[in-house]
């Protein structure tokens, strides 16, 4: 059973960097058939894919255009875990943060997700 | 980016009876390669992620009840329920995947009515 715990905080300052980590329990970040996701969730925005990292022959990265500019996802093998980060953050950013595995098919495995705030 | 628009915005329906809501995207779907809807439905309940419901437009996830099916190709697809039971209040958002940015649409919220 695959399961997903992330981590990080909830209150992020305007123009800071926005900081999460998605730990894997039943498969492995290198998995040649996986990606790793981070999608956000808000009222105004409702649910919006911001991007992903997987392993092929090498790691590659997609990022929504709407983030590209101040997004990075970066895996991290020793931990069997991935992060994003998004920068220069701004009240609008605030939402529920979720991680997710893209299985066989699409979306199958989700984090608990994480509330962050964006103010001073 | 393609865009995903969900009818309708809420469904009210008796215990027992039919539910049915729509999603449509704004081109299609279908992958000419694997003859695969890349689209799926998600059930979200307060508090909690979103929920794999059917994949491919018409699989059903492992264990889902069967009163739940999906249905449509191209760009129009269809979530059914077939005899709403209390624990199926939530809101249910389609999802394409054919191509990055994937997209959800904005959620039909379903109630007992």
């Amino acid at each position: 059973q695959v399961q997903l715990q992330q981590s990080g905080p909830g209150l992020v300052k305007p123009s800071q960097t926005l900081s999460l980590t998605c730990a894997i329990s039943g498969d492995s970040v290198s998995s040649n058939s996986a990606t790793w996701n981070w999608i956000r969730q808000s009222p105004s925005r409702g649910l919006e894919w911001l991007g992903r990292t997987y392993l092929r022959s090498k790691w590659y990265n997609d990022y929504a255009p709407s983030v590209r500019s101040r997004i990075t996802i970066n895996p991290d093998t020793s931990k069997n875990q991935f992060s994003l980060q998004l920068n220069f953050v701004s009240p609008e950013d605030t939402a529920v943060y979720y991680c997710a595995r893209r299985g066989a098919a699409t979306l199958d495995y989700w984090g608990q997700g994480t509330l962050v705030t964006v103010s001073s | 980016d393609i865009v995903m628009t969900q009818s309708p915005e809420s469904l009210a329906v008796s215990l027992g009876e039919r539910a049915t809501f729509n999603c449509k995207s704004s081109q299609s779907v279908l992958y000419s390669s694997d003859n695969k809807n890349y689209l799926a439905w998600y059930q979200q309940k307060p508090g909690q992620p979103p929920k794999l419901l059917i994949y491919w437009a018409s699989t059903r996830e492992s264990g889902l009840p069967d009163r739940f099916s999906g249905s449509g190709s191209g760009t129009d697809f269809t979530l059914t329920i077939s005899s709403l039971q209390a624990e199926d209040v939530a809101v249910y958002y389609c999802l394409q995947y054919y191509s990055t940015p994937w997209t959800f649409g904005q959620g039909t919220k379903v109630e007992i009515k």
